[in-house]
């Protein structure tokens, strides 16, 4: 069975500028997470989709937003970039809805000048 | 807000060694605990998980126990080998179905 996939690997954008990182879960997986990475906070939760909802949001600002599609597929957008969201954008698919074994994705790495 | 944490930032070991990393969670209705290892450049790989109804559960080479009285949590790395060196993260549903909160992360190295 093929991985989470997420495109593209690695992005770079200016400041104000909006960006879209997309996601594939693992076949048959319902359930897409997004975390953001960085040295100082870590991984931090962003939000999880099931079955094309919404099911939690963690602590970001409304710049950040999420859907999925009906095919599981996830895209998350960032608009107006500030230089803080410079990090590894990680996807991360269940069979389940959390908590459950979750699966990551390789990550976008996001630069922003 | 609640969290988890780690004791040890970083962790040498000599291969062959058993490693034991350590993992503090703050929240008493955590019910779902993770460990995750990531290596450079990669996403973070499942190693294994336990609930909260469990105190002890192995998988290859990996061991995680949990002591709910002191809200702690561990991972047993028998038999350490290169290839386990990466970061560690200890993660938790911290008393939410929602979402998954993680540790920093304990740096492994093993040297050969």
């Amino acid at each position: 069975k093929a991985g989470v996939t997420q495109t593209p690997r690695y992005l770079i954008k200016t400041r104000g500028q909006q960006v879209t990182l997309s996601c594939s879960p693992i076949s048959g997986h319902r359930s897409v997470s997004w975390y953001q990475q960085t040295p100082g906070q870590g991984l931090q939760f962003l939000f999880e989709y099931f079955s094309e909802t919404q099911r939690n949001k963690g602590n970001f600002p409304g710049r950040f937003s999420g859907r999925q599609f009906s095919n599981s597929r996830s895209e998350m957008n960032v608009s107006t970039l500030e230089l803080g969201d410079s990090a590894l954008y990680l996807c991360a698919s269940s069979s389940e809805p959390l908590p459950a074994t979750q699966y990551f994705g390789p990550g976008t790495r996001l630069t922003v000048l | 807000g609640e969290s988890v944490g780690l004791h040890l930032p970083t962790l040498s070991v000599q291969e062959g060694d058993n490693s034991i990393i350590n993992c503090a969670y703050s929240n008493s209705a955590s019910d779902y605990f993770i460990w995750y290892k990531q290596e450079s450049g990669k996403g973070p790989q499942f190693i294994i998980d336990i609930r909260s109804n469990m105190d002890k559960r192995q998988g290859q080479r990996v061991t995680v126990l949990l002591n709910k009285t002191v809200k702690h949590l561990s991972l047993q790395i028998a038999a350490t080998q290169p290839g386990d060196s990466a970061v560690y993260f200890c993660a938790d549903t911290g008393g939410s179905n929602y979402k998954l909160t993680f540790g920093k992360g304990t740096l492994l190295t093993v040297n050969p």
